[in-house]
């Protein structure tokens, strides 16, 4: 099926462990995104990528770094994992400006 | 910055009942307005869009009309029904070239009972 695609779907880390969160997409998508949704605070960005081969900081991109492998992938790391990154993270991409978005399905990320 | 801002929920509604979630927003010139729709355990899906004033989204049954001079894009059904259970976000793209970040409202849960 044509989508967003994460992995994993739930993950437990302990601090100062690190991770990688997987997204890819098959729509030929250009830009794609990272979110993560905490309760009450709505979704709020963390990196995106415009294109293949360019990466930008969004609201919240502390603690976090990406890489846009190829056109149809865009990981985001956790390099030393902290209780405050407890949350669930939805990738997305979409096909350009004014195009809406289309969400994987999450991962819900517990950090003890 | 741009902003979006949603009442506060949960709404809780019987079936058949209509269904209205305000949403304003702030930002520069003419953004384009979304609602997005997420059911439980899912990701979130798009509901409708409107990209320039005085235009209606609508899908579903819902519908929302951009209008610039409240700044408001509320998100109406006229009669709800159990499947429509979920959460509700509004959102904007900024106007202007190279503007990509969505910026949502923190949501509304809406819970139609039987």
């Amino acid at each position: 099926n044509a989508g967003v695609t994460q992995t994993p779907k739930f993950q437990v880390l302990k601090t100062g462990q690190s991770m990688t969160l997987q997204c890819a997409q098959d729509m030929n998508h250009n830009s794609m995104y990272w979110y993560r949704q905490d309760p009450g605070m709505g979704l709020r960005l963390i990196y995106y990528s415009a294109s293949e081969g360019t990466t930008d900081k969004g609201e919240v991109p502390n603690g976090y770094n990406v890489s846009r492998l190829n056109k149809r992938e865009f990981s985001l790391r956790l390099e030393s994992a902290a209780p405050s990154q407890t949350s669930v993270y939805f990738c997305a991409s979409s096909l350009g400006q004014y195009k809406g978005y289309t969400f994987g399905s999450g991962t819900r990320l517990t950090v003890v | 910055g741009d902003s979006v801002t949603q009442m506060e929920g949960p709404v809780t509604l019987s079936e058949e009942a209509f269904l209205t979630i305000n949403c304003t927003y702030t930002a520069t010139g003419y953004p384009s307005l979304f609602w997005y729709v997420q059911y439980p355990g899912e990701g979130l899906q798009l509901l409708l869009k409107a990209t320039k004033a005085d235009d209606k989204g609508s899908n579903k049954g819902f519908e929302a009309t951009y209008r610039k001079e409240t700044t408001s894009f509320h998100l109406e059904k006229g009669s709800v029904q159990v499947s429509d259970s979920a959460v509700y976000f509004c959102a904007l793209i900024p106007s202007g070239a190279g503007s990509y970040q969505l910026t949502f409202g923190k949501g509304t849960k809406l819970s139609v009972i039987p």
